[in-house]
């Protein structure tokens, strides 16, 4: 059984460009979170997606959007990045409600 | 208003010692769920336990073992004869809403460091 994972490992961009993440779910998971973890703070919830369908969505603008695909993987992805958005990006899959399995993450850091 | 405090930043225990977390939850709902995550310096949050509101049963896992009082509002953890291993962060999560998304609401995490 392959757990979470996600890419890049790391990435550097500059204000005001565009970034994709990827996470592809742990196998037989339909439902994949999205959650932003900045430098000693605890995770912040930005979305969820269930079966290609946005369902749930944390304080974050509408400059983070996501997709799921029909093999319930899933990108985040972040237009006009700011120098805020420097931060560990974590996704998690789960089938529809129930414990929550993490990926190592994606640390974004915006220069 | 759905929050999660961990009052506890850093703990520093010596191998062998017993260290207990605290947590304390809000939320007006009366279906929810807690949770605590640990997460090594790799930066990928591991689960370690669940647990839902109707059921205050206390549980122990091997070293570990949970305390839920809804009385206080509080979810402890305690590991018992702690390990270097167990130096990581622990995140107290709460998932209000009746469960009705994955919304995990965290704490700010408590940093355990264990000394041989």
């Amino acid at each position: 059984e392959t757990g979470v994972t996600q890419s890049p490992t790391h990435l550097i961009k500059t204000r005001g460009q565009q970034v994709t993440l990827r996470c592809s779910s742990q196998s037989g998971h339909n439902t994949v979170s999205w959650y932003q973890q900045a430098l000693g703070q605890g995770p912040q919830f930005i979305f969820q997606y269930y079966r290609e369908e946005e369902n749930g969505r944390g304080n974050f603008p509408p400059r983070f959007s996501g997709l799921q695909f029909p093999n319930y993987s899933s990108e985040l992805n972040v237009n006009a990045l700011e120098l805020d958005d420097s931060a560990l990006y974590l996704c998690a899959s789960s089938l529809g409600i129930s414990e929550q399995f993490f990926g190592p993450g994606t640390r974004l850091t915006v220069l | 208003a759905q929050k999660v405090t961990q009052a506890q930043t850093e703990i520093s225990v010596v191998e062998k010692e017993d260290v207990t977390l605290d947590c304390v939850y809000e939320t007006r709902d009366t279906t929810y769920y807690l949770f605590w995550y640990k997460q090594p310096p790799s930066g990928e949050l591991v689960f370690l336990i669940r647990r839902n509101s109707f059921d205050e049963q206390n549980e122990i896992s091997g070293r570990y073992s949970w305390n839920f009082q809804k009385s206080t509002s509080s979810f402890n953890f305690t590991i018992t004869a702690s390990q270097v291993v167990d130096s990581a962060v622990y995140f107290c999560a709460l998932n209000p809403y009746g469960g009705a998304t994955n919304k995990l609401i965290f704490g700010t995490g408590t940093l355990l460091a264990v000394q041989p």
